[in-house]
């Protein structure tokens, strides 16, 4: 089982739509969550921290799931500029400052 | 401020040749990581970079990459005898331990070995 998983895509949706992705990860005891943009042929970006509270940036909603180990990123009203791949990110339990990053689910946002 | 900053952006090499790519983390950041990332797929983590600490170079996939990171800044990624299969993006990132593990990543440089 990957360390963390995420469901490749792509997702094909209108502008508007309302579209969730989930990423799984293995280890119960992992400390910090992150999601990632990277559109194509450009390096990932930080998009926004996930707290166990959950927490809302504009459009954009992060969820996690201590107990399921899922972590949800919710985009609301979707814009074309929202096409892009997104990235689960996760600091395992006794990885020190490493990241282990999804492969990604990728989301186009059609006219 | 400025960010991460990769050198050269692109690089085309014919196999068995070695190259050097580099990388400028964020100042103050005293973590630094390369990655690759081949077309179409998710990052592969070659090796990590944390202040004075010896590098884990778990990630290294064979003998012919090495990795150095001098006065705990600039970064130089070498690859040697390159092969066909070493074509991929190498991207660099780096973090504080201040704040969280957010790592900011650089351009990338594409590399392309005929």
């Amino acid at each position: 089982r990957k360390e963390v998983e995420q469901d490749p895509g792509p997702f094909n949706v209108p502008e508007g739509a309302t579209v969730a992705f989930n990423c799984t990860y293995s280890n119960s005891a992992s400390q910090s969550f992150f999601w990632y943009r990277q559109d194509c042929r450009k390096e990932p970006k930080l998009l926004m921290s996930v707290y166990s509270s959950g927490n809302e940036d504009g459009r954009f909603t992060a969820q996690l799931n201590r107990a399921s180990q899922y972590i949800s990123l919710l985009i609301r009203d979707s814009k074309l500029s929202d096409s892009a791949t997104y990235l689960c990110v996760v600091n395992l339990a006794n990885a020190g400052n490493m990241l282990t990053f999804g492969g990604g689910t990728r989301l186009m946002v059609k006219p | 401020g400025a960010g991460v900053s990769q050198s050269p952006s692109n690089k085309v090499t014919e196999k068995g040749k070695d190259v050097e790519l580099r990388c400028d983390p964020i100042s103050g950041h005293t973590a630094l990581y390369w990655y690759r990332q081949s077309l179409g797929q998710g990052l592969e983590f070659l090796i990590y970079f944390q202040g004075n600490s010896a590098p884990d170079k778990s990630g290294l996939p064979s003998d012919r990459f090495s990795a150095e990171r001098t006065g705990g800044s600039v970064s130089t990624l070498t690859i040697q005898r390159t092969q066909q299969e070493d074509s991929a993006v190498y991207l660099c990132a780096s973090s504080s331990r201040v704040g969280g593990y957010e790592q900011y990543f650089g351009p990338g440089t594409r590399l392309t070995v005929t």
